[in-house]
């Protein structure tokens, strides 16, 4: 069954840092999207990205978020300058037209620690 | 703006027990869809149903159900003789507009105990 994977699984990241958050989203997908959970909080949508441009974004997605395609396979998230309220966990997913009956697949996440 | 309210934050049952998971939630598109996930320990989301805001049948898979009413806005979840396993955070969610981003409720952590 295809898969988004994601990479790292866990990134411990020193407050200020730059971090790339990367996903390979299901090849033949054509929305793709982060969302960010809090430990013990609600998944909470951060970006949508199709056609190569962002599609909608959530008020958390400010200047110090963005996003990138930079090859037709990977999807990155990079947060410049990384705060202590960073430290979550960061879902990609992805989804397309003619599929929604299936879902969105999710990644497993990758727990982002900003110290 | 749209919203998703799963007013139970914990749920506590013995195994063999059914239970039911609630989920309201609340939006002004006429089009829309209605999701739930299971959050195991391990932290992935796994997908369990997708109904959209035009079918209104109830819908069984082995021991999940799933009760959709437009009247009430309710999307409810019930797992018929709980397992062990089922032990997990349980997430309604809902997706609407063109980029059908999902806006999920703050989860019900179901435990059962064996």
């Amino acid at each position: 069954e295809p898969e988004v994977t994601q990479t790292p699984s866990h990134q411990v990241t020193q407050m200020g840092q730059e971090v790339i958050l990367r996903c390979v989203p299901i090849s033949n997908h054509l929305y793709f999207y982060w969302y960010r959970q809090i430990l013990g909080q609600k998944v909470e949508f951060l970006v949508s990205f199709y056609n190569n441009e962002i599609s909608e974004k959530s008020e958390i997605f400010d200047d110090q978020f963005s996003v990138e395609r930079p090859d037709g396979s990977n999807f990155t998230l990079k947060i410049r300058s990384t705060k202590l309220e960073d430290s979550a966990m960061y879902f990609c997913a992805s989804g397309t037209p003619g599929q929604w009956s299936l879902g969105y697949t999710f990644g497993s996440g990758t727990r982002l620690t900003v110290v | 703006a749209q919203k998703v309210t799963q007013a139970q934050t914990e749920i506590s049952v013995v195994e063999k027990e059914d239970v039911t998971l609630d989920c309201v939630y609340e939006t002004r598109d006429t089009t829309y869809y209605l999701f739930w996930y299971k959050q195991p320990p391990s932290g992935e989301l796994v997908f369990l149903i997708r109904r959209n805001s035009f079918d209104e049948q109830n819908e069984i898979s082995g021991r999940y159900s799933w009760n959709f009413q437009k009247s009430t806005s309710s999307f409810n979840f019930t797992i018929t003789a709980s397992q062990v396993v089922d032990s997990a955070v349980y997430f309604c969610a809902l997706s609407s507009g063109s980029a059908r981003q999902l806006t999920f409720g703050s989860g019900t952590q179901l435990t059962v105990l064996p």
